[in-house]
């Protein structure tokens, strides 16, 4: 079935480490983005890529590196974890470059202790 | 600076009509989005308005006032199945969604 693959599914972590969450689609879309979304607060936007091979940064990227070395992976990296990003993590991807609907991975929840 | 603004929680009794509604500011339009989101699971698409008016699908509908900065999600025939988080977006100037966050509607019997 088409669609996106988030993993891990979620992840218990010790401030100061390394983490990097993957995520895969194929349905081979051009764009790709990271949210995190916690408790009372809408989606906010990490980082996105609109084409492989280029990345942009979102409204909340300290803390957080991507690559976009092909089209259908975009992988989410915490360089050393701090508490502050316990959050849900979605990857989303959209056609028809950034104008199209964006679908959703089924998110990791992350915890940072 | 941009905002999305939406009621936190709304109730609604199964077999009847509920009205979202959603305003918003931010710096230039390119559409507006609702998505579905069921607890512990991802968003879905439900539907995209960029013209006024009213955009219907099945049980849902859609209507957008750009020159009021309003959108509202209506749905009829409510299902216990509807019960979720609908989340408001807006495509800015730079084709970035803006996020609400979210009306938790919660259906009863």
């Amino acid at each position: 079935i088409a669609g996106i693959t988030q993993a891990p599914t979620s992840q218990i972590l010790a401030a100061g480490r390394r983490m990097t969450l993957r995520c895969t689609q194929d349905m081979r879309h051009n764009a790709m983005y990271w949210y995190r979304q916690d408790l009372g607060l809408g989606l906010r936007l990490i980082h996105y890529s609109n084409t492989a091979g280029t990345t942009g940064k979102g409204e909340v990227p300290d803390g957080y590196s991507v690559s976009r070395a092909n089209t259908d992976d975009f992988p989410l990296t915490l360089a050393s974890a701090v508490p502050s990003q316990t959050s849900v993590y979605f990857c989303a991807s959209s056609d028809s470059g950034e104008r199209g609907p964006q679908h959703f991975g089924d998110g990791t929840r992350l915890s940072i202790l | 600076g941009q905002n999305i603004d939406q009621p936190t929680e709304m109730t609604a009794t199964e077999g009847a009509i509920v009205q979202i509604n959603c305003t918003y500011q931010t710096s230039g339009f390119n559409g507006l989005f609702w998505y579905q989101q069921h607890a512990g699971e991802a968003p879905t698409f439900l539907s995209y308005n960029v013209l006024d008016g009213l955009e219907e699908k099945g049980r849902f509908s859609s209507f957008l006032s750009r020159s009021k900065g309003y959108s509202y999600l209506l749905l009829k025939e409510l299902q216990m199945k509807d019960s979720a988080s609908y989340l408001c977006a807006v495509a800015d100037s730079n084709y970035q969604l803006i996020w609400g966050a979210g009306t938790k509607l919660i259906i009863k019997p």
